[in-house]
């Protein structure tokens, strides 16, 4: 199992960045697919999950802000953010079923 | 929202010691409870899954215990590679959320 997060990078107060997760040797849509994140120096924090049957959850955090989706063709998850704030800088990682499987991370540092 | 209370939130311990490390969630969560443990600049690595059951290839000095509001991640015998940061996480209610972690550090 691989999972490989992309579309991180530096972006303005409020500004748009869409993360994805591309998932090989399981398919995202018969798994729980969530994006837990990492703010520098602290700890980790759960935003978002998209369960096998479409539901989502966020965290009070993003709510409003983040949109989890996922490409069953394309096998990918994604993590639209919007109105982005400082205090969303961070690691982003992709994980799968509580944590059993991890993406790498992609960095988002929202700043001017 | 469940809130996780980790403690303690850092440690001092040698190699050999017992470690134990205890996660009590503000409302019942039955079982629903994960172990990690993270090193830094790496991905966090599952340790515990269910509250007790052990991650396949983690070694079995790892143990994880307890149920409803209270539970226990014990290390029998600390091992230098076992430096690094445990978090737990609640998978009972959204939204998910881990404990704040736990810094063991080489006394």
């Amino acid at each position: 199992v691989q999972l490989v997060e992309s579309g991180g990078g530096l972006v303005q107060p409020g500004g748009s960045l869409r993360l994805s997760c591309a998932a090989s040797g399981l398919t995202v849509s018969s798994n729980y697919m969530s994006w837990v994140r990492q703010a520098p120096g602290k700890g980790l924090e759960w935003v978002s999950i998209i369960y096998s049957g479409g539901s989502t959850y966020y965290a009070d955090s993003v709510k409003g802000r983040f949109t989890i989706s996922r490409d069953n063709s394309k096998n990918t998850v994604y993590l639209q953010m919007n109105s982005l704030r400082a205090e969303d800088t961070a690691v982003y990682y992709c994980e799968c079923n509580v944590g059993d499987y991890w993406g790498q991370g992609t960095l988002v540092t929202v700043s001017s | 929202d469940i809130q996780m209370t980790q403690s303690p939130s850092a440690m001092s311990a040698s190699v050999g010691d017992r470690v134990t490390i205890t996660c009590r969630a503000s409302q019942g969560i039955s079982n629903n409870l994960a172990w990690f443990q993270q090193k830094p600049g790496k991905v966090p690595k599952r340790l515990i899954y269910d509250a007790f059951s052990l991650q396949s290839g983690v070694p079995s000095r790892f143990s994880g215990s307890g149920s409803g509001t209270e539970f226990t991640l014990t290390i029998s015998s600390l091992q230098p590679e076992d430096f690094a940061t445990y978090y737990c996480l609640q998978h009972n209610s959204y939204p998910r959320t881990f404990g704040q972690g736990t810094k063991v550090e080489i006394k």
